[in-house]
C-alpha cells in the first residue's frame, strides 16, 4: 500500500525558516516531489528527490533519506507569498509502458504571518 | 506560451446530469492525468493516458470516463454515476515515456452538484 504522512497545517514568521516534514511508506519508490499549491490554483513543481541528500534551489532545499522513509522541505528567508500548501508526493513502482504513478500526501498549509 | 490548459474553471450541474471537462495541451507530452482534490485530501488519481488511444484506470475511477482520440486532449466525463461529484478536478502531463520528468499541472476546474 501507499501511506504519506504530513502535518496538516503550520504556521511561522516572515523571514524565518520553517521545516515542512513528510514521512512516507510505499510500495515502490523511484523519487519523491515537493510541489506548492495556492488556494484555488494548480500545483506547481517544487523540488524533485530520488537520491540521499540535499537539493537547494534558492530559498527552498528538500532533503531525502531513503533508509528512513523522510523527507523535509525548507523554506529560507520566508515570505508573505509563501503561504500556501505543500504537497509531498512519490513515484512509485514502474507500472509498465513508462508509467510511474504518483502518491500524493494531504498537503500541508503554511501560513506565514508578519 | 506552451501549457495545460482546463475549461471552464467553474462549472455547476444538475444531479443527474453528465458533465464534460476538457484539458488541452500544446506541451507535446506523451503522459497525460486527471486528478481530483477534497478539502483536506491529498490529490487522488481518476484516469491516466500515457499514449494516444490508451488509457488506465486510476484509484478512483468509478463513475467517470475518458478518452484520448489526441494527443493533446485528455476529456474527462463526471457521469451521474459519481456519487460525490462535487470537487476540484486538475488535469497533468508529463514528458515521454522514457523521461521520468515532473508532472505539470492545468489550473483546474471547480464542479459543484446542485
Amino acid at each position: 500500500g501507499q501511506n504519506i504522512d504530513q502535518p496538516t497545517e503550520m504556521t511561522a514568521t516572515e523571514g524565518a525558516i520553517v521545516q515542512i516534514n513528510c514521512t512516507y511508506q510505499t510500495s515502490g519508490f523511484n523519487g519523491l516531489f515537493w510541489y506548492q499549491q495556492h488556494a484555488g490554483e494548480a500545483p506547481t513543481f517544487l523540488s524533485y528527490n530520488v537520491l540521499d541528500g540535499l537539493e537547494e534551489k534558492g530559498r527552498f532545499s528538500s532533503f531525502l533519506s531513503r533508509s528512513k522513509g523522510y523527507s523535509y522541505l525548507l523554506l529560507k528567508e520566508l515570505q508573505m507569498k509563501d503561504s500556501a500548501s505543500y504537497l509531498c508526493a512519490v513515484r512509485g513502482t514502474y507500472s509498465g509502458a513508462g508509467s510511474y504513478q504518483l502518491t500524493f500526501g494531504k498537503g500541508t498549509k503554511l501560513s506565514v504571518i508578519p | 506560451d506552451g501549457g495545460i490548459t482546463q475549461s471552464p474553471k467553474y462549472l455547476f450541474r444538475k444531479e443527474g446530469q453528465n458533465v464534460t471537462l476538457s484539458c488541452e495541451q500544446n506541451l507535446n507530452h506523451d503522459a497525460m492525468y486527471w486528478y481530483r482534490q477534497d478539502p483536506g485530501q491529498g490529490l487522488r488519481l481518476i484516469y491516466y493516458s500515457q499514449i494516444v488511444n490508451d488509457f488506465q484506470k486510476g484509484d478512483i475511477a468509478e463513475g467517470y470516463s475518458v478518452s484520448r482520440e489526441k494527443k493533446e486532449s485528455f476529456p474527462l466525463t463526471v457521469t451521474s454515476a459519481q456519487k460525490n461529484p462535487t470537487a476540484f478536478y486538475l488535469c497533468a502531463s508529463r514528458p515521454g515515456q522514457k523521461r521520468q520528468g515532473e508532472q505539470f499541472f492545468g489550473p483546474g476546474t471547480r464542479l459543484t452538484v446542485l
